[in-house]
């Protein structure tokens, strides 16, 4: 049984602040991960999926890095602003069958 | 393309009914995958397919569930017979192996 984890479960950030959260994975096995933002009432859209160890990936002010050999990703936001408020999503498929199990999330709010 | 569709986007029914759920992958894709969110389990996978082949249907909570994909373009998700227990909101989702997931708007059901 894979067992995704991220922490912390929430996070209230003031605008204008920096935050990162964390996904922790098992090491052995790895194949690729995830990372989803899930805005309340919509759908998860993917942000980034991560392979290589090392990995640093960015998109606008939203970014990821990857150590596979400890087993987590860091997801960074820089200067969050109010439209960031979302639950981030990270998921790990579990060896060559690809079954895409999804951590329980970081929700982060962003106070103006 | 018009992305991952879903229907119904609403379903209220009442216990013991047969509830069918349905989902159109973007095409091209050759993963579909048939997740529900509850407020205890957050996005838990049910079942997914692999070009058309159930690969792993280990999170069917049990046998009322079923899932069916008879062609590349169209899956189906039924319950039968539904229970109070079984409302959530059911998203589908689809990639090209071993891509992002695109997610449906996800389909609400309600058992009265």
């Amino acid at each position: 049984i894979l067992n995704v984890e991220q922490s912390p479960q929430s996070l209230h950030v003031q605008e204008g602040d920096s935050t990162n959260f964390t996904c922790s994975f098992p090491s052995s096995n790895f194949y690729a991960l995830h990372w989803y933002r899930w805005e309340t009432a919509k759908s998860p859209e993917a942000l980034f999926v991560m392979t290589l160890n090392g990995d640093e990936k960015k998109k606008g002010r939203i970014s990821a890095t990857l150590n596979t050999k400890e087993g987590y990703s860091y997801l960074y936001i820089k200067g969050s602003q109010p439209e960031d408020s979302a639950t981030y999503l990270c998921a790990f498929p579990g060896g060559n069958d690809y079954k895409l199990s999804f951590g329980a999330g970081t929700t982060v709010t962003v106070r103006a | 393309d018009a992305g991952v569709i879903q229907s119904p986007r609403h379903e209220v029914t009442e216990m013991g009914q047969e509830v069918t759920l349905r989902c159109k992958p973007i095409s091209g894709h050759n993963s579909l995958f048939w997740y529900r969110q509850t407020m205890m389990r957050g996005l838990e996978l049910l079942i997914y397919f692999n070009n058309n082949v159930p690969i792993d249907d280990s999170g069917m909570p049990e046998d009322r569930f079923s899932a069916k994909m008879p062609n590349a373009s169209f899956s189906t998700l039924k319950i039968q017979p539904s229970e109070p227990r079984d409302s959530a909101v059911y998203f589908c989702a689809s990639s090209y192996f071993p891509g992002e997931l695109f997610f449906g708007e996800g389909s609400r059901l309600t058992v009265l």
